[in-house]
């Protein structure tokens, strides 16, 4: 069964609202998540390490302002894309790492459509 | 910093015949991990193998078996009786064991497997 939730798989919206994706640890509690970005025929690019309990840890090159992460409890990550535009338009996938294991579980991704 | 290479773009072959997938690599630390992800059309990322860079053994997984040539900092993916359902976007993945479960993956080769 699926390790990790993410929801939703697709979201369309306009330019300038926000849109939220969330990520789900079902099997074990997360310390750590990870957000990724993915571009057609590309590989994942690492956005940011969300760290439970305190702030995110943001590659560099992405704006912290505009990709806002919470990881308020050990099962649930949030990404939320702020003031979104065209060029936001992308597929996220999260990820969760399992210490115990050293692997990581990848969500399902989400599809982003700003018109 | 951490690099991985996939030099293959592109491959094909043909239905029960096998391929070898290619990934070099570069680190500066004696422990990590390797891994070759698999994503098909649905873009959700699958783990199809994991070696550790202590075990002189390759990882086998049923169709999937890994060369991992240490000295070489090689890692290469061998597919035997290649299935249509292997038709995917590979990547190969390093994650340095001081990186905190970080990985650093390749640019992906797009491997179609023909009737």
């Amino acid at each position: 069964g699926a390790v990790v939730s993410q929801h939703p798989s697709w979201v369309i919206c306009k330019s300038g609202t926000s849109v939220k994706i969330e990520c789900r640890s079902l099997d074990f509690q997360a310390t750590t998540m990870f957000w990724y970005r993915q571009f057609p025929k590309q590989s994942l690019m690492l956005m940011a390490t969300s760290n439970e309990g305190s702030k995110a840890t943001y590659e560099q090159g992405v704006e912290k302002d505009k990709f806002l992460i919470n990881h308020a409890s050990l099962t649930l990550s949030t990404l939320t894309v702020t003031s979104a535009h065209p060029e936001d338009s992308s597929f996220y996938i999260c990820s969760v790492g399992s210490k115990a294991k050293n692997i990581q579980y990848f969500g399902a991704g989400t599809r982003l459509s700003v018109l | 910093a951490q690099t991985v290479t996939q030099s293959q773009p592109e491959m094909s072959v043909q239905e029960a015949e096998t391929v070898t997938l290619s990934c070099t690599y570069d680190t500066s630390e004696s422990n990590y991990y390797l891994f070759w992800y698999k994503q098909p059309p649905s873009r959700q990322m699958i783990l199809v193998i994991r070696q550790e860079a202590y075990k002189q053994q390759n990882a086998t997984e049923n169709r999937f078996s890994v060369n991992f040539q240490k000295a070489a900092k090689s890692f290469s993916l061998k597919i035997s009786d290649s299935q249509l359902g292997d038709t995917a976007m590979y990547f190969c993945a390093l994650q340095e064991e001081t990186s905190g479960s970080r990985l650093t993956f390749g640019e992906g080769t797009q491997l179609t497997v023909n009737p």
